[in-house]
Order: C-alpha cells, then sequence, then structure tokens
C-alpha cells in the first residue's frame, strides 16, 4: 500500500516551452504533496508544499510563477515547469505523507533535460 | 549550522560486516525519524522510521533513537553489495510536517 505514481519518468524538452509532471497517490488521499528538486550528488532539496483545495506554499528561493503547483484532488498534484530552461534540469520528485506505517512515500521521481 | 547533519561519507565496509550510519538534528522538538535509501538516479525509499527513544529493529536493520543527544543511527547487519546506496536521514519537527533531509552518506560495501 502507499504508493504514489509520477509520470513522466524522464522527459527532454526545448527551452522556453513548459513541462508538466503528475503525481497521483493511488491507494490512499494525499492531502499535502511536497516537491523536491535535486541535482547530482546533492540531497533533496523541498521546493514546495502542496495542499488540496488551497495554494501551494512555495520554499524561499523558489519562482511560484516559474513552477506552478496544482493539488486538484486527493489523489492528484502537479508541477508545471513554466518556460524552462537549461539550468531547471533536475531530478524532480514527489512525495506524500501516507501514515504512520509508511510514513512519507514517493514517486519515482522525473528526470527533467532542459536542451 | 544545518537542521540535519550527516558524514558525507563515503563510508566503506566489507560484505557481512555491520555499517553504521549517523544523524544528528537541531530542532530539540523535532518528533519524527526516517532513515532513507537512494539508490543513483532513483527516488527515496523508506528504510526505517522511529518515534520514540530506543531501539527498532527491522530485519538487517536496526535505527536508534536518543532524543536527549538529538542522535539517530542506522545499523546495517550482515552488509551486502546491494545496500551500497546513498543513506538519507530524516526529521519532522514539532510544529509542521515538512521532511527535512540530511544531505546523505553514501555506503559502499566491498564484496
Amino acid at each position: 500500500g502507499a504508493v504514489v505514481s509520477q509520470h513522466p519518468s524522464w522527459v527532454i524538452c526545448k527551452s522556453g516551452t513548459s513541462v508538466k509532471i503528475e503525481c497521483r497517490s493511488l491507494d490512499f488521499q494525499a492531502t499535502t504533496m511536497f516537491w523536491y528538486r535535486q541535482f547530482p550528488k546533492q540531497s533533496l532539496m523541498l521546493m514546495a508544499t502542496s495542499n488540496e483545495g488551497s495554494k501551494a506554499t512555495y520554499e524561499q528561493g523558489v519562482e511560484k510563477d516559474k513552477f506552478l503547483i496544482n493539488h486538484a484532488s486527493l489523489t492528484l498534484s502537479t508541477l508545471t515547469v513554466t518556460s524552462a530552461h537549461p539550468e531547471d534540469s533536475s531530478f524532480y520528485i514527489c512525495s506524500a505523507p501516507a501514515g504512520q506505517n509508511y510514513g512519507y512515500t514517493f514517486g519515482s521521481g522525473t528526470r527533467l533535460t532542459v536542451v | 549550522q544545518k537542521e540535519v547533519e550527516q558524514n558525507s561519507g563515503p563510508l566503506s565496509v566489507p560484505e557481512g560486516a555491520i555499517a553504521s550510519l549517523n544523524c544528528t538534528y537541531s530542532d530539540r522538538g523535532s518528533q519524527s525519524f526516517f532513515w532513507y535509501r537512494q539508490y543513483s538516479g532513483k527516488s527515496p525509499e523508506l528504510i526505517m522510521s522511529i518515534y520514540s527513544n530506543g531501539d527498532k529493529e527491522d530485519g538487517r536493520f536496526t535505527a536508534q533513537l536518543n532524543k536527549a543527544s538529538q542522535y539517530v543511527s542506522l545499523l546495517i547487519r550482515d552488509s551486502q553489495p546491494s545496500d551500497s546506496a546513498t543513506y538519507l536521514c530524516a526529521v519532522i519537527r514539532l510544529y509542521g510536517n515538512k521532511l527535512v533531509f540530511g544531505a546523505g552518506t553514501i555506503l559502499r560495501v566491498k564484496s
């Protein structure tokens, strides 16, 4: 139990275009979803927290207009990287609290490459 | 001072040995503690969670928590080459639900 499905697993896009990443909780309701970014050989950096039915909360230094987060339902949260640039190339991972037995469950991650 | 500190390693141990991974945290009110394993290019997977002082064992893994010392550790017995990965310590503060990660310790198990 407690699975978060994340798609796509990898994407290559041209500079200036937008990319949408989806995370779905398959067997539990995720009222909160955390979005992380990880650069090579670095730890996970929390970008923002999305809550179903309300606006996302962004960490300091993260551009909310560039990283659009929508928590449309109790099972779906999306991150859209708008006007992507090569420096946005990274590994993006979502995570949701899934109860004390499961801790925080992570999606499989999305490798974004902007060319 | 970082909120969650780990030695980056790499920690090298021979196959079959015990690997000991350590983590300290700064927020004394932290209430939940997790160890995640992350293979290169993959997302983290939960190894252990611990919420109260003492030891918690699950198979070859033992998590130890000492809130007075603000210290949490992970022991891996009978280490296998497949245990080679980055181990992330994560903490949830008393007020809030954000998972705060340490930088991770690279473990290498040599056969």
